[in-house]
């Protein structure tokens, strides 16, 4: 079992869908970075949050750290958000940081 | 220029090849890192330098060797490569342990 897992693996979508990512981690953590990946290989960092909810356009990030679980939320998606979205947290204490698989999404015009 | 840069965005090279991949960033950070994506698993650390001293090294074949100069610069040095080495090669940097971390755009290798 991964210390961090997604679902779903692969979501598709309409433009205009709400999308929802979710993230459950096994280790105890400080902080949750949401990163996304564009075809080619390049990483963006969309948020770092540690409680509560973080927004920053049409993405908003929740996290619960009783109960492990993080969503990535996407309002009124558009074809430019297909891209692979990707939950890492940071072994406390640490540098290191742990990856889940990502959710890979794509949306349809 | 600003962020994370990467030096070559592609490479091949034959197994018997040497080559070097370098990293560069500009954001004044102390932590600077080596991840290997292969496909259709999650990402790999390999290396962490913090202020210049390697602090973690997550069992990494001999054949991928670090090199960190100075704290704005990353090198990953490869020899006698294996064809499943080939996968994206990812820099980051970071402040320190509870900052986000900012990704160059990687390094496609592909071994043959």
């Amino acid at each position: 079992k991964n210390e961090v897992e997604q679902s779903p693996q692969n979501l598709t979508a309409q433009e205009g869908e709400f999308i929802t990512i979710n993230c459950s981690y096994s280790v105890g953590i400080s902080a949750l970075h949401w990163l996304q990946q564009h075809p080619g290989g390049g990483i963006v960092s969309l948020f770092m949050l540690s409680s509560g909810k973080k927004k920053h356009g049409r993405l908003i990030a929740t996290i619960n750290i009783q109960e492990k679980h993080s969503s990535l939320h996407i309002t009124a998606s558009h074809p430019r958000d297909s891209a692979v979205y990707i939950c890492a947290v940071p072994l406390y204490n640490t540098d290191k940081l742990i990856f889940g698989t990502g959710t890979r999404l794509q949306v349809f015009p | 220029e600003t962020g994370v840069t990467q030096t070559p965005r592609h490479l091949v090279m034959g197994m018997t090849n040497k080559k070097s991949l370098k990293c560069e960033q500009h954001l004044g950070h102390n932590a600077m890192y080596w991840y290997k994506q292969s496909a259709k698993k999650p990402l790999e650390l390999m290396f962490v330098y913090s202020l210049e001293e390697r602090v973690e090294n997550n069992s990494v074949p001999s054949r991928f060797s670090p090199e960190c100069p100075n704290s704005s610069h990353l090198f990953l040095h490869l020899h006698t490569l294996q064809p499943e080495d080939s996968a994206l090669y990812l820099c980051a940097s970071s402040q320190g342990p509870y900052e986000t971390q900012y990704f160059g755009p990687g390094t496609r290798l592909l071994v043959l």
